[in-house]
């Protein structure tokens, strides 16, 4: 079944503006990751957070994560076109140790017009 | 490094042929990682190795699947016979026991079964 679960499926913005992905998800995670995928090639890693993390930051990424909720949003800030991209969570389960697999949300196509 | 790299890029086969894919993972990478992403299905894990050993093939779709990891630095996913159901983009994936949670993806295997 599907662990994480992005909303929206699809995003179109103006350059320049901000764009925010959510993501849900069902179990009890270690951690949760935000992937990038460009059209035609893999899927590259932007950012990781902690279940003991509430929000993170990298370059004009902000990650935020609910425990609670067993959710995650994942916002660009001062969008450019070259974000265009599908961007995809991952979680992993915990299982009382480590855990390698990740399992993938179906991902939000985000498009940013010039 | 020159990153995680997958041959071929693209192939055609036809029903019933046998399909031979191939990864190299990143050199000193611990854990390999099989994954096949369609647009109904998403991204699914299919197997993944640590020290070259199959830790868990739960998500091999069935027996005409079945991947292998020789050595440290190569691994190949063989379907045989091929069935039009299995036409998707096949990625590998490997990650280090240092910074084991982040996987980093080669540009995938583009596979069409006629």
């Amino acid at each position: 079944s599907q662990q994480g679960e992005e909303d929206p499926q699809a995003l179109s913005i103006q350059e320049g503006e901000n764009a925010t992905m959510n993501c849900s998800y069902k179990t009890s995670i270690n951690n949760l990751q935000w992937y990038r995928q460009n059209s035609g090639r893999g899927l590259v890693h932007l950012i990781l957070i902690r279940s003991n993390e509430r929000e993170k930051h990298s370059g004009r990424l902000r990650v935020t994560l609910d425990t609670s909720k067993k959710s995650s949003s994942l916002l660009i800030t001062a969008s450019r076109a070259a974000d265009t991209a599908s961007y995809f969570c991952a979680t992993d389960r915990d299982s009382g140790g480590s855990n390698y697999k990740l399992t993938f949300g179906k991902g939000t196509l985000l498009t940013v017009n010039p | 490094d020159a990153g995680v790299i997958q041959s071929p890029r693209h192939e055609v086969t036809e029903m019933g042929q046998e399909v031979t894919l191939r990864c190299k993972p990143i050199s000193g990478h611990d854990y390999l990682f099989w994954y096949r992403q369609t647009m109904m299905r998403g991204l699914e894990l299919l197997i993944y190795f640590n020290n070259n050993v199959p830790i868990d093939d739960s998500g091999m779709p069935e027996d005409r699947f079945s991947a292998k990891m020789p050595n440290a630095s190569f691994s190949t996913l063989k379907i045989q016979p091929s069935e039009p159901r299995d036409s998707a983009v096949y990625f590998c994936a490997s990650s280090s026991r240092q910074g084991q949670e982040t996987q980093y993806f080669g540009p995938g295997t583009r596979l069409l079964v006629l």
